[in-house]
């Protein structure tokens, strides 16, 4: 059964950082490509960005509200994918969902809260 | 404001159908596949359809995906209480600021 737990999120300052995980278990996790996925409260889905596998050169992608500011990354041992999320901003509150998938988005983790308030 | 365009909302009676649209542009819709989520209440969105029409296992045919130029529609056949959820298209953007893009999203409610 494929399973995605999201960690590491809660209540953070306006310019300040936070780091979010995703354990993956279930599949193959090296071979898939992996992306964030979020959404403010009582608002729709907004994609954050992707990693490819690492056979594919592990290069990312990032949606142009976060691009510079958040960092994804993966290790591969671990079944782990991470997002580093700096200098963020009160619109950057929202549900984190991990996600599986290139442009289809297979499987959802439960998704973790990230709070930016002062 | 979304880059994909869909109604707030849709209602219809059980054992009803219901159709949603998804409203794009050439640079999305019109040249990508799309799929389409489903969101019940406090839960992470699950895949509906994928392909403009594919079901993955485990997706009732009550449930049914096309499209159409710039247009895609997610249908419901038989309504059930069970349905009620808000739904999602989305699709790749060739764009060059944009990529995975989303609709705002429908309620669907079952009266």
């Amino acid at each position: 059964e494929v399973q995605l737990v999201e960690s590491g999120g809660g209540l953070v300052k306006p310019g300040g950082s936070l780091r979010l995980s995703c354990a993956a278990s279930g599949f193959i996790f090296n071979d898939a490509w992996m992306n964030w996925v979020r959404q403010a409260p009582g608002k729709g889905l907004e994609w954050v960005g992707r990693i490819k596998r690492t056979s594919d050169g592990g290069t990312t992608d990032y949606a142009a509200p976060v691009k510079g500011r958040f960092t994804i990354s993966r290790d591969d041992l671990k079944n782990t994918l991470y997002l580093q999320m700096n200098s963020l901003k009160t619109e950057d509150t929202a549900l984190y969902y991990c996600t599986t998938g290139f442009t289809i988005f297979d499987y959802w983790g439960q998704g973790i809260l990230v709070t930016v308030s002062s | 404001q979304s880059v994909l365009t869909q109604p707030p909302s849709v209602s219809a009676a059980p054992g009803q159908k219901v159709t949603i649209s998804c409203s794009g542009s050439s640079s999305n819709i019109g040249n990508n596949y799309v799929s389409w989520y489903q969101q019940l209440p406090g839960t992470a969105p699950k895949l509906l359809i994928y392909d403009n029409n594919k079901r993955p296992s485990g997706i009732p045919d009550r449930f049914s995906g096309s499209k159409s130029g710039t247009s895609a529609t997610l249908g419901i056949t038989g309504l059930q209480t069970g349905d009620e959820a808000d739904y999602y298209c989305g699709t790749w953007d060739n764009s060059l600021s944009a990529h995975v893009v989303f609709g705002g999203g429908t309620k669907l409610t079952v009266l």
